[in-house]
């Protein structure tokens, strides 16, 4: 089975501050990881990967984040944040019985304020 | 690139009738698609696998009459609810997996369209 996990419900952080978002995942072989950012009404836009290689992986607006094994953890990051960033993001891993099928987490809601 | 669109972007229908979803891959051939159920404030949750020239595999208590998928081409699929009712008020996101040339890569990322928001009244 695979499976991720946001702690967080929502997180706060004010402009210009480095942000993080926490997932932790539940896989049995090789994960492939990924970060979905969603603004209000739209679709899922992808934002960064991780499959294998370095374990830092940057992705679309400045957002990166790190894998890391040994705490079967995949937290996106960003230096400095921006009201823009507010949004609802989603973690999600490939399934491995099923390659097509994505396992979302429950999203983490990301309020910047100026 | 990797473009997916969705129509109606919204649909407010009454209680027994029947709504059709449509969802495109503007730039690419998706020959798999797929469709998302998301409730306010919740995760997506998979609904069905959307195959070109095939039938659609539904995961565990979609009903499959409830929820009809057509993939007519390689660049457009689209999901029917029928005899809508009030509790199928949600928002409805697509997604295709964009195929490469040596075939589908496990790499690739899902590309998610802009969603669908009905209300049943």
């Amino acid at each position: 089975a695979q499976s991720v996990a946001q702690p967080e419900d929502q997180v706060n952080v004010a402009e210009g501050n480095p942000l993080t978002v926490k997932c932790t995942y539940s896989v049995s072989g090789n994960p492939y990881l990924f970060w979905y950012v969603q603004y209000p009404n739209r679709g899922l836009q992808f934002l960064l990967k991780y499959i294998t290689g370095d374990n830092l992986v940057k992705g679309s607006y400045g957002f990166e984040a790190e894998f890391n094994k040994s705490q079967t953890s995949f937290h996106l990051k960003k230096p400095s944040a921006l009201v823009s960033d507010s949004a609802l993001y989603f973690c999600a891993v490939r399934g491995l019985d099923n390659f097509n099928k994505f396992y979302f987490g429950s999203g983490t809601k990301l309020n910047v304020k100026p | 690139g990797a473009v997916v669109s969705q129509h109606p972007s919204r649909v407010i229908c009454k209680s027994g009738t029947s709504v059709k979803i449509e969802c495109r891959s503007l730039d690419f051939q998706a020959t798999t698609m797929f469709w998302y159920r998301q409730f306010p404030k919740q995760s997506l949750m998979l609904m069905a696998t959307s195959n070109e020239g095939s039938k659609a595999t539904y995961e565990q208590g979609v009903e499959k009459d409830k929820f009809l998928i057509n993939h007519a081409s390689l660049t457009l699929s689209t999901l029917t609810v029928t005899s809508a009712h009030p509790e199928d008020s949600s928002f409805y996101i697509c997604s295709a997996r964009e195929r490469t040339s040596g075939g589908f890569s496990s790499y690739n990322e899902q590309f998610f369209g802009p969603g669908t928001r009905l209300t049943v009244l």
